[in-house]
């Protein structure tokens, strides 16, 4: 079965940082790309980062380019995604998704808060 | 403002058909797939239909997807009260190397 599990949300103040994990199982992990979507409080789905099966790939949406940087540990079935220089238009939950664009798997969300 | 155009709201009574468009350009759904996904309040997104009009495993067949140009559509047949959710479609964007969403509809069951 597979399963994908995030966490590290919570709240930080602007200008702060946070690493958010997202532990996957049940799949040949490094044989898949995967992603990160968010999703503002009432708002619609935004995607926000992918990376390749090894790793050698990142792509980022234009909002977070230059602030948030992708990366994953094959040998720990993990992806990561580490927020710097976060702004209020940053809180969101954030959604771990296995491949990229047509997203088959998705875990529960951790909720970023970015206030003062 | 999202790449991809979707209508907020859309409604049907049960055991109707309806359809949720979904409006792009030729870097975004005139080349490449689309993909809808589901989401019920308070949960995590689903994968409804991929690569235009495929369904994972588990969808039921009432669920169909479709492209024409640099537009795409989702029809649900035999409407169901369960079916009230939340609506998105997305593809890959050529020009801004990434996936774009649509803003979403909101399916109310009648």
């Amino acid at each position: 079965e597979v399963q994908v599990l995030e966490s590290g949300g919570g709240l930080v103040q602007p200008g702060g940082s946070l690493r958010l994990s997202c532990a996957a199982s049940g799949f040949t992990f490094s044989s898949y790309a995967m992603s990160w979507v968010r999703q503002a409080p009432g708002q619609g789905l935004e995607w926000v980062s992918t990376i390749s099966g090894n790793g050698y790939r990142t792509y980022y949406a234009d909002s977070v380019k230059g602030r948030f940087t992708i990366s994953r540990d094959n040998s720990r079935n993990t992806v990561y995604l580490q927020m710097n220089s976060l702004r209020a238009e940053d809180t969101a939950v954030y959604y771990c998704a296995k491949n990229s664009g047509d997203f088959d798997y998705w875990g529960q969300g951790t909720l970023v808060t970015v206030s003062s | 403002q999202s790449v991809l155009t979707q209508p907020p709201s859309a409604s049907g009574t049960p055991g109707q058909r309806v359809t949720i468009s979904c409006s792009g350009s030729s870097s975004n759904i005139g080349t490449n797939n689309v993909n809808w996904f589901l989401q019920l309040p308070g949960t995590a997104p689903k994968l409804l239909i991929y690569g235009t009009n495929l369904r994972p495993s588990g969808v039921p067949d009432r669920f169909s997807g479709s492209k024409s140009g640099s537009s795409a559509s989702l029809a649900i047949s035999g409407l169901q009260s369960e079916d009230e959710a939340d609506y998105y479609c997305a593809a890959r964007d050529d020009s801004l190397d990434g996936v774009v969403f649509g803003g979403g509809t909101k399916l109310t069951v009648l």
